[in-house]
């Protein structure tokens, strides 16, 4: 069963804390994408990366980290350093190609306490 | 700022009529895709549209891209109550690689 999954759904954490949210796809998808959606609005690109072992800044990378060890693996970071975290976070993946629509994951609801 | 810009921002249709909905950019792209976006869930890709195309079909979908006046529209014919959701356009810009720009969206209602 091919797709991109992200862990948890949902995910409380106490200001001042780090938090890592999971991305796993076994699509054998170069690209991996990560995404900030606040209510009513659209997605803001926080972190993207187009091969293992590399990745660029977004439009609102402050306050965020990324790994991309493995080619299946993407995981986010939000750090204390992020002054208001509480957002739905997507994370998606694409080959690395143009022309491509990207696949994404169902989403991770984190609020801040 | 972002570069696709979704008009309207909120559309309320009875089902079995059509809904458009319009989108506008502001630089060169390679393409342009639609999105769908369940409540609370992630995105599905709807349709893709290159930059020398002017119009594209899928189903019950209609895009027409206009890149004279940087413009999309999404036409969904027929509506039924199951196409209630948010509809986001998105472009990949000449310069951008394989990343791309979200609009802020459409919601889109049909009333049973």
């Amino acid at each position: 069963d091919g797709g991109i999954t992200q862990s948890p759904k949902y995910l409380f954490r106490k200001e001042g804390q780090n938090v890592t949210l999971s991305c796993e796809q076994n699509l054998n998808h170069d690209a991996m994408y990560w995404y900030r959606q606040d209510p009513g609005q659209g997605l803001r690109l926080i972190y993207y990366s187009q091969i293992v072992n590399d990745f660029q800044k977004g439009d609102i990378a402050e306050g965020y980290s990324v790994s991309r060890e493995k080619k299946e693996s993407f995981p986010l970071t939000v750090t204390s350093a992020q002054k208001n975290p509480t957002a739905f976070y997507l994370c998606a993946s694409s080959p690395r190609t143009v022309y491509n629509e990207q696949f994404f994951g169902p989403g991770t609801r984190l609020t801040v306490l | 700022s972002q570069q696709g810009e979704e008009d309207p921002q909120a559309l309320s249709i009875q089902e079995g009529e059509n809904a458009t909905m319009n989108c506008s950019y502001k630089t060169s792209i390679n393409n342009l895709q639609w999105y769908r976006q369940n409540s609370g869930r992630g995105l599905v890709h709807l349709i893709l549209i290159r930059s020398n195309e002017r119009e594209k079909h899928s189903g019950r979908l209609r895009v027409t891209l206009d890149t004279s006046k940087k413009s999309s529209s999404l036409l969904i014919t027929a509506s039924r109550a199951a196409d209630t959701a948010s509809y986001f356009c998105a472009t990949e810009e000449e310069t951008s690689g394989s990343r791309l720009t979200f609009g802020e969206g459409t919601q889109l209602t049909v009333n049973p």
